[in-house]
């Protein structure tokens, strides 16, 4: 499978810890974009890198959250202290350069206790 | 800042009919994207269709087609023939010229009756 792969699926922890996920888009393509997903709710953006260049990050994104690219191949998204409210489907998307389609990953689905 | 609207949080349609899916936006740009994303229950999304604003030409994609009014700023999408397999959670989303994020509506449910 040459898709989006993010790891781990499913996580859950307690409230005050901290949490790393993983993306790993498809080969050459050097766009990548979280978004976060509630139930019922659709993808709000979080943040994307141009090869490992963070070109934006919204400010949903609060001092807790870091992402990387180093290598402008994967990417991790940590949580430093999370909230229950950190609870959600985080979607990890890539798309190739000058082209404005993007391909989501099955999304890690996080539960904070 | 750009926002999506979709007003229908749940829509119906029996096998082999047709259904339309509605979808408003705002946006103060002239040249942008708009797209229509699938998500089936505990399944990734995946892209059904896409327009380019300044194409006139509605998109079409076999039973996937789109009414496009740039001046209403409304982007609807309407399914031919509808399957049991097109069950599942419709996003409309909006995308700038940047290749940047794509910005989402709340999504419609679609049930699909055998």
């Amino acid at each position: 499978d040459t898709g989006v792969s993010q790891d781990p699926r499913h996580k859950i922890t307690k409230r005050g810890q901290n949490v790393t996920f993983r993306c790993d888009p498809i080969s050459e393509h050097n766009r990548l974009y979280w978004y976060r997903q509630t139930l019922g709710q659709g993808p709000e953006f979080l943040t994307y890198f141009q090869n490992e260049a963070q070109l934006e990050k919204s400010r949903l994104l609060s001092d807790r959250f870091s992402a990387e690219r180093p290598k402008g191949s994967f990417s991790t998204l940590e949580i430093q202290r999370t909230e229950q409210g950190d609870s959600a489907m985080y979607l990890c998307a890539s798309s190739p350069d000058r082209v404005n389609e993007q391909f989501f990953g099955p999304g890690t689905r996080l539960t904070v206790l | 800042a750009q926002t999506v609207t979709q007003s229908q949080p749940e829509m119906s349609v029996q096998e082999a009919e047709t259904v339309t899916l509605s979808c408003t936006y705002d946006t103060s740009e002239s040249d942008y994207y708009l797209f229509w994303y699938k998500q089936p229950p505990s399944r990734q999304m995946i892209l059904v269709i896409r327009q380019e604003a300044y194409k006139q030409q509605n998109a079409t994609e076999n039973r996937f087609s789109v009414n496009f009014q740039k001046a209403a700023k409304s982007f609807s999408l309407k399914i031919s023939d509808s399957q049991l397999g097109d069950a599942a959670m419709y996003f409309c989303g909006y995308g700038g010229t940047s290749y940047g994020k794509l910005t989402f509506g709340q999504g419609t449910i679609l049930t699909v009756h055998p």
